[in-house]
């Protein structure tokens, strides 16, 4: 299994420019998981799906962020307009929870996102 | 609700010193518990795990033994090596499927 796959591994932007980040979690997982690291805040979940349906996405910052599930192995987050406080690490993860009920996350390798 | 406080780091010792990491949690019922690991610029990686109530997980060395008493899932290892110079983080889920991850801490090893 080539396990999650993100894309693009880096982005380098300016203000106020459209940003959309891509993750293709593994096949057969029912949950994906969309999390933001930064120094100063550690490690945080913005949004999760479970079955293409997004369940929680208290943790989304703002209106400017936004994700979609269109099928089961394919996700977007979109950051429109983008601002430098934006700037961080977005990893994609994706378990089988609900079915095989391993609960374990496995994570992408992340997008090293920067707006200038 | 549910989550996890560990040790603030940076952790640092030398090689084939004894390290404990110390994790604690809040949970309703009997959650999975976890360790993982980060590496430089790369995502988490799942350490090791306890299904349930004084189950050990061990892994490379490092083991987690899960205690409700204490609610307690320190991380340990007898000799570290400078390759284990990553950061850690203790993690459980909610009855959601959605994990609560501890802070983080940073290990240091020096030769």
């Amino acid at each position: 299994d080539a396990g999650v796959i993100q894309s693009p591994r880096h982005e380098v932007t300016e203000m106020g420019q459209e940003v959309t980040l891509r993750c293709k979690p593994i096949s057969g997982h029912d949950y994906l998981f969309w999390y933001r690291q930064t120094m100063m805040r550690g490690l945080e979940l913005l949004i999760y799906f479970n079955n293409n349906v997004p369940i929680d996405d208290s943790g989304m910052p703002e209106d400017r962020f936004s994700a979609k599930m269109p099928n089961a192995s394919f996700s977007t987050l979109k950051i429109q307009p983008s601002e430098p406080r934006d700037s961080a690490v977005y990893f994609c993860a994706s378990s089988s929870y609900g079915t095989a009920k391993t609960d374990e996350q496995f994570f992408g390798p992340g997008t090293r996102l920067t707006v200038l | 609700g549910d989550s996890v406080t560990q040790m603030e780091g940076p952790v640092t010792l030398s090689e084939e010193a004894f390290l404990t990491i110390n994790c604690t949690y809040t949970a309703t019922g009997y959650p999975s518990l976890f360790w993982y690991v980060q590496y430089p610029g790369e995502g988490l990686q799942l350490l090791l795990k306890a299904t349930k109530a004084d189950d050990k997980g061990s892994n490379k060395g490092f083991e987690a033994t899960y205690r409700k008493e204490t609610t307690s899932f320190h991380l340990e290892k007898g000799s570290v090596q400078v390759s284990d110079s990553v950061v850690y983080f203790c993690a459980l889920p909610d009855s959601w499927g959605k994990l609560q991850f501890g802070a983080g801490t940073q290990v240091v090893v020096t030769p």
